[in-house]
């Protein structure tokens, strides 16, 4: 059975402190994985990574995939309470398959 | 370019009644999905279209669930008679043919609130 298995599950950092979340997984013929950000409604797109090692990045956001160690980190620097949100990573396998979520909350 | 558009936003019934709930995908995506999603927890998907064709519905309890395409383009999905534990968002999405390489678009969801 396909997993996605993501950490930490809440984390409470202050405005302008570097974050890291982790999302790891399990799957039966790997296509891509996607980091999406939910706030109070449907989930946002962030990046969609499908080889190892090249880092995509948007402003103060970054993510990087290791097929080998069947993982991917997306890195937030500087946040802003604007970040405040939970951070969903899915995998396209067979499936599409989310991960727990992230709960990222951001004080000033 | 308008987005997914889901209806209602929010829902409450009474255990044992039917709730249906519509999705409009962004024009020109074949594919659609629904997914429930509880407090908490990641989206769980239910069904995937492939223009009017469900090809994944192992997911959707089939007893009380349904859902429907009819056209390729806009969905129903429904639940008939709902139970406490169907409380939870439904969320629809689309993508663009060639669903393993091309990211999902979300609408706002459905909060549904079973008593």
């Amino acid at each position: 059975e396909d997993k996605v298995v993501q950490s930490p599950l809440s984390l409470v950092v202050h405005e302008g402190d570097t974050v890291t979340l982790n999302c790891s997984y399990e799957v039966t013929n790997f296509r891509s994985l996607l980091w999406y950000k939910q706030e109070k409604k449907a989930p946002t797109f962030l990046f969609m990574l499908t080889s190892s090692g090249i880092e995509k990045k948007s402003g103060r956001l970054s993510s990087i995939l290791d097929k080998k160690e069947l993982f991917s980190i997306l890195n937030i620097t500087a946040t802003q309470t604007g970040d405040s949100a939970i951070y969903l990573c899915a995998v396209i396998s067979q499936n599409f398959v989310f991960g727990p979520g992230t709960r990222l909350s951001v004080l000033p | 370019e308008a987005g997914v558009v889901q209806s209602p936003r929010y829902k409450i019934i009474e255990k044992k009644q039917p709730v249906a709930f519509w999705c409009n995908p962004i024009s020109g995506h074949n594919t659609l999905y629904w997914y429930r999603q509880n407090l908490g927890q990641g989206p769980e998907l239910l069904i995937r279209y492939e223009n009017e064709e469900a090809v994944d519905d192992s997911q959707l309890p089939k007893d009380r669930f349904s859902a429907e395409r009819l056209k390729g383009v806009d969905s129903t999905l429904k639940i008939q008679p709902a139970e406490l534990g169907d409380s939870a968002v439904y969320l629809c999405a689309s993508s663009l043919v060639g669903w393993r390489d091309n990211e999902q678009f979300f609408g706002p969801g459905t909060r549904l609130t079973v008593l």
